[in-house]
């Protein structure tokens, strides 16, 4: 079984709806989560990073990190077209080398 | 510019031909890794470079090697290729190895094994 859970989705919404995206995981020894956006043809990019619990916003991005529930949590506002992408969420001890992907959520938002 | 580059960037090869994916960074990093990704897997580790001559094995090695004898490279090397190493492959590097410092991807190479 993975480490980290996502469901792939696709998720579509229309222009300026809120996106929300949920990931799982099961390794407690997890302090460092990421979550990715990848286009199609493209390699991730870093959208979000957050240590350890608590809400972190960037822009139309909000993470939360729910360490007691082992859930992780992206909110897009606001969504565009451009916002249409695979996101990725993923957990990591303190390397790395130990770096756990969720197998990505694709979203789609329709003008 | 500052940049992860792959080559090849598609390959479509035969059960059994060495093959070797490069992988070049020119940020001076020391952390370099590479990832597959399958559907429905999401990516997942091959092997990973803390710095020169260091290397480890991630969660998915077998059928893989690797060697770092310089900084900037990290070539990907499958001595006797698979039908089911057929996959996208993500090269990866960061300043550290720390999850504090960002990782970047490069752009892909899409590997066929018939």
């Amino acid at each position: 079984q993975k480490e980290v859970e996502q469901d792939p989705g696709p998720l579509s919404v229309p222009e300026g709806a809120i996106v929300s995206l949920n990931c799982t995981y099961s390794n407690s020894a997890f302090q460092y989560f990421m979550w990715y956006r990848q286009y199609s043809r493209k390699g991730p990019e870093l959208l979000m990073y957050t240590y350890s619990s608590g809400n972190k916003e960037d822009g139309r991005f909000t993470a939360q990190v729910d360490k007691s529930s082992k859930y992780i949590s992206l909110f897009i506002r606001d969504s565009q077209p451009s916002d249409s992408a695979t996101y990725l969420c993923a957990g990591t001890t303190d390397s790395w080398g130990k770096l756990q992907f969720g197998a990505g959520t694709q979203v789609v938002v329709t003008p | 510019e500052a940049q992860v580059t792959q080559n090849p960037r598609y390959l479509i090869t035969v059960t059994g031909k060495k093959l070797t994916v490069t992988c070049s960074q020119n940020m001076n990093h020391e952390y370099m890794s590479w990832y597959r990704q399958d559907p429905g897997l999401g990516l997942r580790q091959i092997y990973y470079s803390m710095n020169v001559e260091v290397t480890d094995k991630g969660d998915v090695p077998e059928g893989y090697k690797v060697s770092r004898k310089e900084k900037r490279n990290f070539p990907l090397i499958l001595e006797s290729p698979s039908p089911n190493q057929t996959s996208l492959y993500f090269c990866a590097s960061s300043l550290k190895g720390a999850p504090s410092y960002e990782q970047y991807f490069g752009p892909g190479t899409r590997l066929t094994v018939t």
